[in-house]
């Protein structure tokens, strides 16, 4: 089945450490995404990708670090410079050519806790 | 300014009944595409229906129909007979094009219940 794996699914992170967030997808996408979601609120853009070994800062990019080193795999690095770290991550991604919606498909979410 | 709002922050609605969820947009591209996801509380955003801007027709997708107003920039979300499995938040987005990138622009969200 096509689709989106994030991992790990929980992580609990000690303040000064850096942690990485998992992102693999076998639908062919060229574009990919992570987004924060905290309570009550909706998603927040924090690193685009639309090719490999090329990514764009969203709106929320300190304290993040990605590589998109090859086309299925966008991993998240939470560095230790992230202020309030604790969140629902999402990852995504999307078809880029203009013949379709272009709906972003998700991932499970990986929940992150700044101990 | 807010380029999507979503005015409910939560609603209640009985099962078999049907239920309106409101967004506004904001944008001063003529192209831009208008999607509603769920989200249930495993966490995981599922996509219900698309509204491209030239599209004529209110898009339909099984119980979900999208009440497009482009003049009044509105894209309502109406389910239909709801359901229990129904309750859940539910996230208007509008895709706008961002030079070569198109950008997404999420809401707040509406926490639907459905009542047995």
């Amino acid at each position: 089945d096509g689709g989106i794996t994030q991992s790990p699914k929980y992580l609990f992170r000690k303040e000064g450490q850096n942690v990485t967030l998992s992102c693999e997808q076998n639908l062919n996408h060229d574009a990919m995404y992570w987004y924060r979601q905290d309570p009550g609120q909706g998603l927040r853009l924090i690193y685009y990708s639309q090719i490999v070994n090329d990514f764009q800062k969203g709106d929320i990019a300190e304290g993040y670090s990605v590589s998109r080193e090859k086309k299925e795999s966008f991993p998240l690095t939470v560095t230790s410079a992230q202020k309030n770290p604790t969140a629902f991550y999402l990852c995504a991604s999307s078809l880029t050519d203009s013949g379709n919606t272009g709906e972003l498909f998700f991932g499970e979410g990986s929940r992150l806790t700044v101990l | 300014a807010q380029k999507i709002t979503q005015t409910q922050p939560g609603m209640f609605v009985q099962e078999k009944e049907a239920v309106t969820l409101d967004c506004t947009y904001d944008t001063s591209d003529p192209s831009y595409g208008l999607f509603w996801y769920k989200q249930p509380s495993s966490g995981e955003m599922i996509f219900l229906i698309y509204q491209g801007s030239y599209d004529q027709q209110n898009a339909t997708e099984g119980r979900y129909s999208l009440n497009f107003q482009k003049a009044r920039k509105s894209a309502n979300l109406v389910i239909s007979a709801s359901q229990l499995g129904d309750s859940a938040m539910y996230f208007c987005a509008m895709r706008e094009p961002l030079y070569n990138f198109n950008k997404f622009y999420f809401g707040s969200g509406t926490k639907l219940n459905v009542k047995p």
